[in-house]
């Protein structure tokens, strides 16, 4: 049984540019939130998709935008992007009213 | 807001020592995890604790959850190199946005 993947690993981008990262849910769950994680501290929440829906955001500028598929997969967009946007960002599946688990995340850096 | 502390952000012992790290809030939380984090990997769920005055062991690290439900400590007896990570508390309301704490850097020297 496949935990939670997520794609690329590790990505390059200069400033301004646009990104999108993906992420596959662990089997049998239908809830993705995103987080961000700075270095050194702890993940940040972006937002939750519950049946293709934006169900819950955290305290992120419109630049952060995401989707969820049929299938239950997501992918997080991030729009003109600023090096303040470097970080290791984590996708996180549930059954909704669940714990949540960690995919090993996709390390962006913005040059 | 709703904000974890945790303390020590730091901390570097010996193998066979015992630690404690703490999870602290002033906001209460239906539910509280605790996750460790290689380097460059996502977190992995050690506990989840609900009920206030909860303890939770899992071989060598004990849980608990405080009567109010605002604050939780993780224990470790005798750590091992292999406990060496980051070591995080995170709260929440059912599957809503888990509220994470701030880390506790773990270093255990053979």
């Amino acid at each position: 049984d496949a935990g939670v993947t997520q794609s690329p690993t590790h990505l390059i981008k200069t400033r301004g540019q646009q990104v999108t990262l993906r992420c596959s849910p662990k089997s049998g769950h239908d809830t993705v939130s995103w987080y961000q994680q700075a270095l050194g501290q702890g993940p940040q929440f972006i937002f939750q998709y519950y049946e293709e829906e934006e169900r819950q955001r955290g305290n992120f500028p419109d630049r952060f935008s995401g989707h969820q598929f049929p299938n239950y997969s997501s992918e997080l967009n991030v729009n003109a992007l600023l090096l303040g946007d470097s970080a290791l960002y984590l996708c996180a599946s549930s059954s909704l009213r669940d714990t949540q688990y960690f995919g090993p995340g996709t390390r962006l850096t913005v040059l | 807001t709703q904000l974890l502390e945790q303390s020590p952000q730091f901390l570097s012992i010996q193998e066979g020592e015992n630690l404690t790290v703490y999870c602290n809030s002033s906001s209460v939380f239906s539910s509280l995890q605790w996750y460790r984090q290689e380097p460059g990997e996502g977190p992995v769920l050690l506990v989840t604790v609900v009920t206030g005055g909860e303890v939770k062991k899992l071989k060598r690290l004990t849980f608990q959850f405080g009567d109010a439900r605002k604050d939780s400590s993780l224990h470790i007896t005798a750590a091992q190199p292999g406990d060496t990570g980051l070591y995080l508390c995170a709260g929440g309301r059912n599957t809503d946005k888990l509220i994470f704490g701030t880390g506790t850097r773990l270093q255990v020297f053979p």
